[in-house]
């Protein structure tokens, strides 16, 4: 089975610009997570998909951050512009519910210059 | 404000000995319990849950709630120098119905 993919691993870009990180869950999984983490910090949800619906984006800084989850598959998250403070990884993770355990992707580590 | 403490460590434990992890959660009614591990540069691997009260056996790893205390702990036994890691210790509110509160994590090192 394969696991959750991101793409790309790695980004560096200059501050004011946009950048997109993408998402593809484990096959059959109805709820998906994005996570930033901080070096020597524990990931922090932004954003919990159930299917379609966002139905978690309580941590989404939304004045620069957006979402999104097509047809209930994969996901997009993107940040417009990019600030200095957003350099850090941001995880995706899926699982299925009734069940809580969480599925972590590689990761996408961003660097903002 | 959910909050989730972990000794970030560095925690030494010599190889074939017993790690102790620990880890205070301050959410009453949490339900659900993860240790995740982390090696550096990648991303966190589930190698536990437990739901609970009492002590879940998997392998060399046993982790252990006790929901009175707020405390969840994780034990590897027979220590490796494979399980030098960051160990994250993670908590869910709604069973799964809500996103993981992670700690810091505690960087553990196995000397050899």
């Amino acid at each position: 089975e394969a696991g959750v993919v991101q793409s790309p691993r790695y980004k560096i870009i200059e501050k004011k610009q946009p950048v997109a990180f993408w998402c593809n869950p484990i096959s059959g999984h109805n709820t998906l997570y994005w996570y930033l983490q901080n070096l020597g910090q524990g990931p922090e949800l932004l954003i919990r998909y159930e299917n379609e619906e966002a139905v978690d984006d309580s941590q989404l800084p939304k004045d620069r951050f957006s979402a999104e989850r097509l047809k209930g598959v994969d996901s997009t998250l993107k940040i417009q512009p990019a600030e200095l403070g957003d350099s850090a990884v941001y995880l995706c993770a899926s699982s299925l519910l009734p069940t809580d355990t969480q599925y972590f992707g590689p990761g996408t580590r961003l660097t903002v210059l | 404000q959910k909050e989730v403490e972990q000794n970030s460590g560095p925690l030494s434990v010599p190889e074939g000995a017993i790690a102790s992890l620990n880890c205070t959660y301050s959410d009453r009614v949490s339900q659900s319990f993860f240790w995740y591990r982390q090696y550096s540069g990648k991303s966190p691997e589930l190698i536990m849950s437990i739901y609970s009260n009492g002590d879940k056996e998997d392998g060399r790893f046993t982790a252990q709630l006790n929901k009175a205390s707020q405390y969840v702990s994780l034990l590897i036994r027979d220590s490796q120098p494979s399980d030098s890691a960051t160990y994250l210790c993670a908590v869910s509110t709604r069973g799964g119905a809500d996103g993981l509160t992670f700690g810091k994590g505690t960087h553990l090192i196995i000397q050899p």
